[in-house]
């Protein structure tokens, strides 16, 4: 049930773009995204609660398609402190809140 | 104290050593959580709290136990601790389920 995260991990040069998808075999009732630095705890970046919703945040944006059972981050024109791990986490109905963590996207982007 | 705080940083355990490590919150959060972290694996629910005076087990929760006995703590114990539960654990709260999380620094927890 732990989602599938692709790619595994992407090198990027400053200003580049990324795409990370997160795709889940279950019905979804929400996706959401957290970084995590090297060292550090992960940190939120965003929740999207509805099929076909999409959010920004700064240069980073997602989507979420509810009927595929899949959630897209796009990392706009990327900048150096994007490097981290991303991680989706998935709510499923009825699972009372609960994630279930993809294995992450290791994200370097190099100068 | 600001936002959520773990304690130890990192231990290191003898197998079959009883060990709590604790999880503090001063945002008034009513949900609280446990993650382990291992390498490949991701982040996966070891015990989770709704509100003060409940939990419940996520993913992983054999070998481990939680209370919550009021809104800001929420420990986590090894009974009897085995080297499988090498690992960093993350205690994480939110304001409500399903919202966003919290993390806490991390404890690395080392059984031999």
């Amino acid at each position: 049930q732990q989602p599938v995260q692709s790619p595994q991990a992407v090198i990027l040069r400053e200003g580049e773009d990324a795409v990370i998808n997160c795709s889940s075999s279950k019905a979804l009732y929400s996706v959401h995204w957290y970084r995590q630095k090297h060292g550090e705890a992960p940190v939120f970046l965003m929740i999207l609660l509805k099929g076909g919703e999409q959010k920004g945040h700064d240069k980073i944006s997602a989507s979420f398609n509810e009927k595929k059972q899949q959630s897209s981050l796009y990392l706009t024109a990327s900048q150096l402190s994007y490097s981290g791990t991303y991680f989706c986490g998935t709510e499923r109905g009825g699972s009372q809140g609960n994630l279930i963590f993809g294995k992450g996207t290791k994200l370097s982007v190099k100068p | 104290i600001a936002g959520i705080t773990q304690a130890p940083t990192s231990q290191i355990l003898a197998a079959g050593r009883r060990m709590t490590l604790r999880c503090t919150q001063d945002m008034r959060h009513n949900a609280m959580y446990w993650y382990r972290q291992d390498l490949g694996l991701g982040l996966r629910l070891i015990h989770y709290s709704n509100t003060a005076g409940t939990t419940g087990k996520g993913e992983v929760p054999d070998g481990y136990s939680v209370s919550r006995a009021n809104t800001d703590d929420f420990p986590l114990t090894l009974a009897s601790a085995v080297p499988s539960q090498t690992s960093v654990y993350f205690c994480a709260s939110s304001g409500d389920m399903g919202h966003e999380q919290f993390f806490g620094p991390g404890t690395r927890l080392t059984v031999l």
